[in-house]
Order: C-alpha cells, then sequence, then structure tokens
C-alpha cells in the first residue's frame, strides 16, 4: 500500500534555532496527520490537514500540507527544550474510511541547550 | 475522566509462552488499534477492531491474536512469544468520524 516517508530521520537542533521536518508520498493523499512522542511516552496527537496547500500553526509549530497533497511540513521557530521527541506523520487510508492510520517511521529531535 | 490504560506495562517472558496484553477505554470508542514500535520502524499496525465481535489484520498480524467481546476491551494475544515480538505495544482508540486517535501508555514486552 501507500507509505510514506519522513526525512530526517533523526534531527539534532540547537535551542533557539528552527527546523523543518517532511512527510512524503509517492501517490496523493486524502488527509495528514501529525504526531508528537516525548522519550519514554505515548504518541500523542497534535494536528489533522485534508485540503490542498492548507497551513495551521499551533504556536511555533506550522503545519503545511503541499498543493498536490503528496507531502507535508511541520516548521519549529526557536525550538525549546520541550520540542524534544519524535515526530509522526501519519495518514488515513482512503480504502477504508473507519479510521485506520498508516504512519511514517518518525523524525527523532534531540535539542541541545 | 475518560481514558485508555494498558497491562502491564512491563512484562518478561520466556519464548514459547502465550502472553496477553490488556487494552482498556472508556469513551466508548467503536475504533481499536493495536501497533508495535520498534526502533526505525516506526508506527507498525498489528491487529485493528471496528466495533465489538469485529477484528481485523494489520501489516505485522503474524503470531498475534484480538478478541473484542465489548467496546472498552482488545486484549491483545501471543500466542507463542518469540524473540522478535520484543518491542513496545500501544494500544489506540478513536471515535468513528473523529480526527484524533488517542493512544494508551503502552507495554514494553521483552521475549527471552
Amino acid at each position: 500500500g501507500q507509505q510514506v516517508m519522513q526525512i530526517p530521520q533523526y534531527q539534532h537542533v540547537q535551542e533557539g534555532e528552527d527546523f523543518t521536518t517532511y512527510c512524503n508520498s509517492s501517490t496523493t493523499l486524502s488527509n495528514i496527520q501529525w504526531y508528537k512522542q516525548r522519550p519514554g511516552g505515548h504518541p500523542v496527537f497534535l494536528i489533522q490537514l485534508v485540503k490542498s496547500g492548507e497551513v495551521k500553526k499551533q504556536k511555533r509549530l506550522t503545519f503545511q500540507f503541499g498543493e498536490a497533497k503528496k507531502n507535508s511540513s511541520l516548521h519549529i521557530t526557536a525550538t525549546q527544550t520541550t520540542d524534544v521527541g519524535t515526530y509522526f506523520c501519519g495518514y488515513l487510508m482512503t480504502t477504508d474510511s473507519w479510521g485506520k492510520l498508516q504512519f511514517g517511521a518518525g523524525t527523532q529531535v534531540v535539542v541541545t541547550p | 475522566d475518560a481514558e485508555i490504560t494498558q497491562s502491564p506495562r512491563h512484562k518478561i517472558t520466556e519464548t514459547g509462552r502465550q502472553v496477553t496484553l490488556a487494552c482498556h477505554q472508556t469513551w466508548n470508542h467503536n475504533n481499536m488499534f493495536w501497533y508495535r514500535q520498534d526502533l526505525g520502524h516506526g508506527l507498525r499496525l498489528i491487529h485493528y477492531s471496528y466495533g465489538v465481535h469485529d477484528t481485523n489484520k494489520g501489516e505485522v498480524s503474524d503470531g498475534y491474536s484480538v478478541s473484542r467481546s465489548n467496546t472498552e476491551d482488545l486484549p491483545l494475544t501471543l500466542e507463542s512469544a518469540a524473540s522478535s515480538q520484543t518491542s513496545v505495544y500501544f494500544c489506540a482508540s478513536r471515535k468513528r468520524g473523529q480526527d484524533t486517535q488517542y493512544f494508551g501508555p503502552g507495554t514494553r514486552l521483552t521475549v527471552l
């Protein structure tokens, strides 16, 4: 089935810097979701995007869905130590509209004070 | 408050033993899911259920089974544990038609 690739797999960021992580698909997606998992914790839902070119912001986090709906990005400005964790993108499989999510492998973010 | 719980949180077992991991949610969600998480693989779907008596295989279902006798619970059984099943297991639930999927705290399983 469809797969999403997350880039980079690992991101080392200095506190205060900005960074972006990407989620790419070879086929068109009907939606994209982002989750954050703190070290030792469980994934927590952040946001869902469904429209072409959609941009949503949550404080220092900006989420974007590409115009072709084949990619998405998460941009974090002025990184803080609280941003440490793994960020997963996922999508609802179009063959199953009831709610089965397919996830990427995640981007692990480490923040240096 | 409504929640999703998993038990046990940590489990060590031996190869060949049967193991059951419990998942309980109090949101009355129709959809429930089991994932395993391994380094480099992200979250992989094992089994899922869309309601009582409904169960479906995910992408890595071999060696695992589930049953759904009520809305609240979806226990995951490893029929004969193998070392390759050493992993962190997450249960999740989601209300049909809504965006947010809620994950339990996870169970760390070690098979020796």
